[in-house]
């Protein structure tokens, strides 16, 4: 069965650079979420999007944007990076009650 | 507002003993539960979900989870654990009866399993 795709797996960066994070949900399903886990945290929830509309907003920053195509991917993108963006980021679909979580992008800000 | 509490930080058990990972929830309205599984520089992987029906939810590799609405609470259990089952477990919530589709996710509890 398809899974949420994201890419890349692994990205390193320097502090204020930007970084766009890809997120390919599984087909059919409606809703897109992002998620920041810190080293030893849990997941945050950071936006979603319901059939390529903002559909809810968690805690991210304003540096942060994001948005979901035509093809409902999904790519976030960050700006001005700090070290403490260090993280893994998940993209997770869902159709009703049915969420899928991708691998992660790790990203390292140096 | 929804959120989850695991009051573990770890858990650790002998293999082949009955293991418990603690969840509690709160909630407006009523819950829909979930059980995640998360091994080192991998993501979550799904375990099992309580939305309706029976409050005995049964699961992947073996585990259950059982819906108490008295206690507002959603433990997940094993009859026997197993080295492999070492990793950590989130909990989430989702609101039901709210506009917000988000999971929001306990703080985690790491299992350890003894040979």
């Amino acid at each position: 069965a398809a899974g949420v795709i994201q890419s890349p797996r692994h990205l390193i960066k320097e502090k204020r650079e930007t970084a766009t994070l890809k997120c390919y949900p599984i087909p059919r399903h409606d809703t897109v979420y992002w998620y920041q886990q810190g080293p030893g945290q849990d997941p945050q929830f950071l936006i979603s999007f319901y059939e390529k509309m903002q559909s809810d907003k968690g805690s991210i920053p304003d540096r942060f944007s994001a948005q979901q195509f035509s093809d409902y991917h999904s790519e976030l993108n960050m700006s001005s990076l700090e070290l403490g963006d260090s993280a893994l980021y998940f993209c997770a679909s869902s159709l009703v009650n049915g969420y899928t979580f991708g691998s992660g992008t790790r990203l390292t800000v140096v | 507002a929804q959120s989850v509490a695991q009051p573990e930080d770890q858990v650790n058990v002998a293999e082949g003993n009955p293991l418990t990972v603690k969840c509690t929830y709160s909630v407006s309205g009523n819950p829909y539960l979930f059980w995640y599984v998360q091994y080192p520089n991998r993501g979550l992987q799904f375990l099992l979900k309580y939305i309706t029906g029976d409050n005995l939810v049964k699961g992947s590799y073996g585990f259950e989870a059982e819906f108490n609405k008295s206690q507002t609470s959603f433990h997940l259990k094993k009859p026997s654990a197993l080295v492999s089952d070492s990793a950590l477990y989130f909990c989430a919530v989702r609101d039901r009866d709210s506009g917000r589709r988000a999971l929001t996710f306990g703080s985690g509890t790491r299992l350890q399993v003894q040979p």
